[in-house]
């Protein structure tokens, strides 16, 4: 069965300071690994990732992913209350209608 | 403007009732999926469909149904088969493969 864990559940941090969310996976033939912020609603893309070690930039927020090891990290430094969200890693297999499997998520406050 | 619309937002339901929620795309995207989120428990996928007059069960089908009648619309009925109807449910469509999948708003359905 396929699998993708994220870690930390929740985490609370001050303006300011740099996060790191680790998103673990076991599914059988990988395709692609996706990150999405969901802030109410509709989940927003940021970031896909199909290659190992090609960082992806976007701002303050970059992500890479480690096919060998199995897991991608998202990075955001100088964290803004903005940022306050849930953030989703979801990985696409082939056999699934390209159809994407998610993690519980991250829910992430930023306090001023 | 392209995008997805569901509808309704908020929807209530008498148990024993049978729901459609309504999802239609303008982006011409031949992929289609519903997805239900509860708390603490990320997105699990419904149905998916990758072209009209095709779909597929996802991880948790039992007690929902779909049509794809039309490359636009994607309809999820819920029926009184399903033992825990009240969620979150979310709509996406993607082109296909390795591509990112966009999302609707949602429609919060509460069983009363």
């Amino acid at each position: 069965e396929d699998k993708v864990v994220q870690s930390p559940l929740s985490l609370v941090v001050h303006e300011g300071d740099t996060v790191t969310l680790n998103c673990s996976y076991e599914v059988t033939n990988f395709r692609s690994l996706l990150w999405y912020k969901q802030e109410k609603k509709a989940p927003t893309f940021l970031f896909m990732l199909t290659s190992s070690g090609i960082e992806k930039k976007s701002g303050r927020l970059s992500s890479i992913l480690d096919k060998k090891e199995l897991f991608s990290i998202l990075n955001i430094t100088a964290t803004q209350t903005g940022d306050s969200a849930v953030y989703l890693c979801a990985v696409e297999a082939r056999g699934s209608g390209y159809a994407l499997n998610f993690g519980k998520g991250t829910s992430l406050l930023v306090t001023p | 403007d392209g995008g997805i619309t569901q509808s309704p937002k908020y929807l209530f339901r008498k148990e024993g009732q049978n729901v459609t929620l309504s999802c239609e795309q303008n982006l011409n995207h031949d992929a289609m999926y519903w997805y239900r989120q509860d708390p603490g428990q990320g997105l699990r996928l419904i149905y998916y469909s990758q072209i009209v007059n095709d779909f597929q069960k996802g991880d948790i089908a039992e007690g929902y149904s779909v049509s794809r009648e039309k490359k636009e619309s994607f309809p999820l009925t819920v029926t009184s088969a399903q033992k825990n109807p009240t969620a979150f449910y979310l709509c996406a469509s993607s082109i296909g493969h390795n591509t990112e999948a966009f999302f609707g708003q949602g429609t919060r359905l509460t069983v009363v």
